[in-house]
């Protein structure tokens, strides 16, 4: 099974400020997949397939990465985007979560 | 607009079972692979399996395929997650999800299940 590791666990930014979340894979996978979750709503799509933005996801998010190490960015911060993030693979047979990384605003 | 209602969820004792369903809406079931995700009071992740469109084939989280099963019934359109033996590690938030080849495309509001004697 293929362990994600999401890096800062929690992590504060300012408006305006950039962001980037990174996750990191045991071993190698295709895509990375990333999901937004604020308290008590469920998880949303927010980025698939390493660097396609989900449907309503706003511009200033991107994704990148290849082989064990992926990331998602936000240029100039706001405060909607505080937040709860996951990553998630699927390497078959198995599909795996990250740790999650919790995003507030300062 | 998709919809996935989740329902069964509430409190159950250590070694019982319990059976979730999840009724589609606004997309036609029989066309889609559908998969559980959990996620733990701790907020942990965990996705529990897949079912193929015609649930002809499913697939499991290694740690949870001989406890757990997950069927459907495509008249109805709707999804089931059969959890037996179930203990205090269950207690989550069951989320009825559609799968598009690697990724978990639409969420339901999910149902809590609370394992505790």
């Amino acid at each position: 099974e293929i362990v994600l590791t999401q890096s800062p666990t929690t992590m504060t930014a300012s408006p305006g400020e950039k962001v980037t979340i990174t996750c990191r894979a045991s071993s190698s996978v295709s895509y990375m997949h990333w999901y937004q979750q604020k308290p008590g709503a469920s998880p949303k799509p927010w980025i698939y397939e390493t660097s396609k933005l989900a449907s309503g996801v706003p511009d200033r998010f991107s994704g990148s990465g290849s082989g064990t190490s992926y990331s998602l960015t936000i240029n100039n911060m706001e405060a909607e985007d505080a937040a709860t993030y996951y990553c998630q693979q699927w390497n078959y047979p198995s599909r795996t979560f990250g740790g999650g990384t919790k995003l507030e605003l300062k | 607009e998709v919809q996935l209602v989740e329902s069964g969820g509430g409190l159950v004792q250590p070694g019982a079972s319990l059976k979730l369903s999840c009724v589609a809406s606004g997309f036609t079931f029989s066309d889609y692979w559908m998969s559980w995700v959990r996620q733990t009071p701790g907020k942990t992740m965990e996705w529990i399996g897949d079912i193929k469109y015609d649930g002809s084939y499913t697939n499991y989280a290694p740690s949870l395929k001989n406890r757990f099963t997950i069927s459907r019934d495509n008249a109805k359109s709707t999804l089931y997650l059969q959890m037996s033996n179930v203990r205090s590690e269950d207690t989550a938030t069951y989320y009825c999800t559609r799968s598009i080849r690697g990724w978990f495309a639409y969420w339901g509001q999910g149902t809590l299940v609370t394992v505790s004697s």
